[in-house]
């Protein structure tokens, strides 16, 4: 079964850098989630969307940017990266029922990002 | 808000031996709970879920979780672990489909 892509799987930025990060739903799929996990922490969220808009927000960073395409893709564009960002970044990909139902989220294998 | 707490940040069991991971939510409405294990490097993979109905769910890898309200609990079992369990452990809680709050994990490490 197809599941979820993400590229690149690892980066390598210098400080300051910008740097974006790609995801491809399961198909069929309407929302996306972006996660970062930083070294031995559990997974926070970032930033949701659902249908091409923003559906929750989470503890994103201003320098943080994402957005939801017409085929469902999503992009984390981060700019100005700091030290503090090298983390894993997952992507998840939901198939949203009706309003307030439960979903199961399906995370991507992730991209490591490295700040130096 | 919602809050998950994994208490045992390492386990290490004997292989074959039982396994069980505790989880407690703090959630003020009937939760939809997850868990997740990762594997070194790697993302993270679901092994069951509960939404509503029988408390006990089955999961994949031999798994199960027993949701009790009562006790806010939603702690996984395995009666006999492999060498191949050995990952980090992720219980979770969603609000309505909406974004996943995590645990700080569980590491189980099986030793032979």
């Amino acid at each position: 079964a197809a599941g979820v892509i993400q590229s690149p799987r690892h980066l390598i930025k210098e400080k300051r850098e910008t740097a974006t990060l790609k995801c491809y739903p399961i198909p069929r799929h309407d929302t996306v989630y972006w996660y970062q996990q930083g070294p031995g922490q559990d997974p926070q969220f970032l930033i949701s969307f659902y249908e091409k808009m923003q559906s929750d927000k989470g503890s994103i960073p201003d320098r943080f940017s994402a957005q939801q395409f017409s085929d469902y893709h999503s992009e984390l564009n981060m700019s100005s990266l700091e030290l503090g960002d090298s983390a894993l970044y997952f992507c998840a990909s939901s198939s949203r029922g009706r309003q307030g139902a439960a979903e199961t989220q399906y995370f991507g294998p992730g991209t490591r990002l490295l700040v130096l | 808000a919602q809050s998950v707490t994994q208490p045992d940040i390492h386990i290490t069991v004997s292989e074959g031996a039982s396994l069980e991971l505790r989880c407690n939510y703090s959630y003020g409405a009937t939760p939809y709970l997850f868990w997740y294990v990762q594997s070194p490097g790697q993302g993270l993979q679901l092994l069951l879920k509960y939404f509503s109905g029988d408390t006990l769910v089955q999961g994949i890898k031999g798994f199960e979780a027993e949701f009790k309200r009562s006790q806010s609990s939603f702690n996984l079992r395995k009666p006999s672990v492999h060498w191949s369990d050995a990952a980090e452990y992720f219980c979770a809680v969603a609000e309505y489909g909406n974004k996943l709050v995590f645990g700080a994990g569980t590491i189980l490490r099986v030793k032979s």
